[in-house]
């Protein structure tokens, strides 16, 4: 079974500029959360989706959003870039079950803002 | 602030001897408990997860879990060179949603 994609895998954009990050999860896997990575402050939560509704959202301005679409994939858009937007950006899915929590990480997206 | 806290290390063992990794959390509410390996430059990579008391083993690895002190730990056997990585230790604090909160990571080292 193939693992989580993202794409592009790499960004460089300028500072001001938006970006759109895609997501697809594991085949079957209906739950999607993003997650920013940076050497200062590690992996932090930006946001949950399940079916095509934000369940949760971290502590990040509003111009980080997102969304799902129906087949599950989902993409995370950032506006009026800024600096410290730099990072590696990672996908995780889930299959929501009882019982069922774990997360598996596509391979991530490391967008640099110059 | 719930807060999930590891020693950053380095953590260096000889190779074949038992590595220990540490995690403790501040919300007595968590609800699972997660160990993720990340190689530099790749993405966390899910080893282990336990989501009751007492020990859970795989392989080489066991997970511990004791919520009465909040911690939760990583046994590593047999290391080997290819284990170095960074540990992070995750924790989902709230039922109905999968977020996860992380530790900083502890950073390890087998030594050949």
């Amino acid at each position: 079974k193939a693992g989580v994609t993202q794409t592009p895998r790499y960004l460089i954009k300028t500072r001001g500029q938006q970006v759109t990050l895609s997501c697809s999860p594991i085949s079957g896997h209906r739950s999607v959360s993003w997650y920013q990575q940076t050497p200062g402050q590690g992996l932090q939560f930006l946001f949950e989706y399940f079916s095509e509704t934000q369940r949760n959202k971290g502590n990040f301005p509003g111009r980080f959003s997102g969304r799902q679409f129906s087949n599950s994939r989902s993409e995370m858009n950032v506006s009026t870039l800024e600096l410290g937007d730099s990072a590696l950006y990672l996908c995780a899915s889930s299959l929501e079950g009882r019982n069922y929590y774990e997360q598996y990480f596509g391979p991530g997206t490391r967008l640099t803002v110059t | 602030q719930k807060e999930v806290e590891q020693n950053s290390g380095p953590l260096s063992v000889p190779e074949g001897a038992i590595a220990s990794l540490n995690c403790t959390y501040s919300d007595r509410g968590s609800q699972s408990f997660f160990w993720y390996r990340q190689y530099s430059g790749k993405s966390p990579e899910l080893i282990m997860f336990i989501y009751s008391n007492g020990d859970k083993e795989d392989g080489r690895f066991t997970a511990q879990l004791n919520k009465a002190s909040q911690y939760v730990s990583l046994l590593i056997r047999d290391s080997q060179p290819s284990d170095s990585a960074t540990y992070l230790c995750a924790v989902r604090l709230r039922a109905g949603s999968y977020q996860l909160t992380f530790g900083k990571g502890t950073k390890l080292s087998v030594i050949p």
